[in-house]
C-alpha cells in the first residue's frame, strides 16, 4: 500500500540551527500539507501546498519556516532558526484531491 | 467555545467490549469528518471517513455524524488488545485544507 515517508525520524539539532525535514508524499498526489505535534497536545496544522505554491498557511507558520518541493517526489519544512519551542513531532501528510490525507510516521525534532 | 472538544479518557475496557467514542464541535460549516488512529510516536492513521451527515460502516468500525447536534461518534466493534492507541477525531471545511484534530482519546482494551 502506498504510503508517505518522512526522513529523518528523529533530528537533533542546537537553537538557533536550521533543519530541513524531508518528505516523500505518496506518488499521485498532487496536495501536500505539514503538521505537527508538540508532546502531550494536539495535532496542529502548518501549512498547505498545491502547484508549487503555499495555499494555506496557519499563525504558527512565520518567517522562520518555508516548504519547498525541490524535485517530483520530495517535499520539505525547513526552520530557518530553530528554538526550542519547535520541539515536536513534525507530520507530513498527502491527499490527491483536497480532501482525505494520508499522514507519514513523523520527524521527531529535538532542539536542545 | 472550542472548535473541537474531545475526552482525552483514558478508556480502558475488556477484550470484546464494544467501545463508542464521542467528538462534539462548534463549527457547523465543517463537511469532512474523520476518525485517525495514532499509535505512540507515530502518525495518525486514517481509520473513516465521512462527507456530511449519516453513518459509515467498516468491519468493525462504524463512524456516526449527527451535523443537527454537532456531533460524531466511532463505534468499536469486538474489540481487540491491538485496538489499544489513541483516537483522534478530525474535521474539515470544503474550502479549507487543514484539519483540526481533537486532542485525542486514550483507549486501552485488556485482555
Amino acid at each position: 500500500e502506498p504510503e508517505v515517508t518522512q526522513t529523518p525520524s528523529h533530528q537533533v539539532t542546537q537553537m538557533g540551527q536550521e533543519v530541513i525535514l524531508r518528505c516523500v508524499p505518496i506518488s499521485n498526489h498532487l496536495y501536500f500539507y505539514w503538521y505537527r505535534q508538540i508532546l502531550g497536545q494536539k495535532v496542529e496544522f502548518l501549512v498547505s501546498f498545491y502547484n508549487n505554491e503555499i495555499s494555506e498557511k496557519s499563525e504558527i507558520f512565520d518567517d522562520q519556516f518555508s516548504v519547498e518541493r525541490p524535485d517530483g517526489s520530495n517535499f520539505t519544512l525547513k526552520i530557518r532558526s530553530t528554538k526550542l519551542e519547535d520541539s515536536a513531532m513534525y507530520f507530513c501528510a498527502s491527499s490527491e484531491a483536497e480532501d482525505i490525507q494520508y499522514f507519514g510516521a513523523g520527524t521527531r525534532l529535538s532542539v536542545l | 467555545q472550542k472548535e473541537v472538544e474531545q475526552d482525552p479518557g483514558p478508556l480502558s475496557v475488556p477484550e470484546g467490549a464494544i467501545v463508542s467514542l464521542n467528538c462534539t464541535y462548534s463549527n457547523s460549516a465543517f463537511q469532512y469528518f474523520m476518525w485517525y488512529r495514532q499509535y505512540s510516536r507515530k502518525g495518525p492513521e486514517l481509520l473513516m471517513y465521512t462527507y456530511s451527515s449519516g453513518n459509515k460502516e467498516d468491519g468493525r468500525f462504524t463512524a456516526q455524524v449527527d451535523k443537527s447536534s454537532k456531533y460524531i461518534s466511532l463505534f468499536i466493534r469486538d474489540s481487540q488488545p491491538s485496538d489499544s492507541a489513541t483516537y483522534l477525531c478530525a474535521m474539515k471545511l470544503s474550502s479549507a485544507s487543514k484539519i483540526i484534530f481533537g486532542s485525542g482519546t486514550r483507549l486501552s482494551i485488556r485482555p
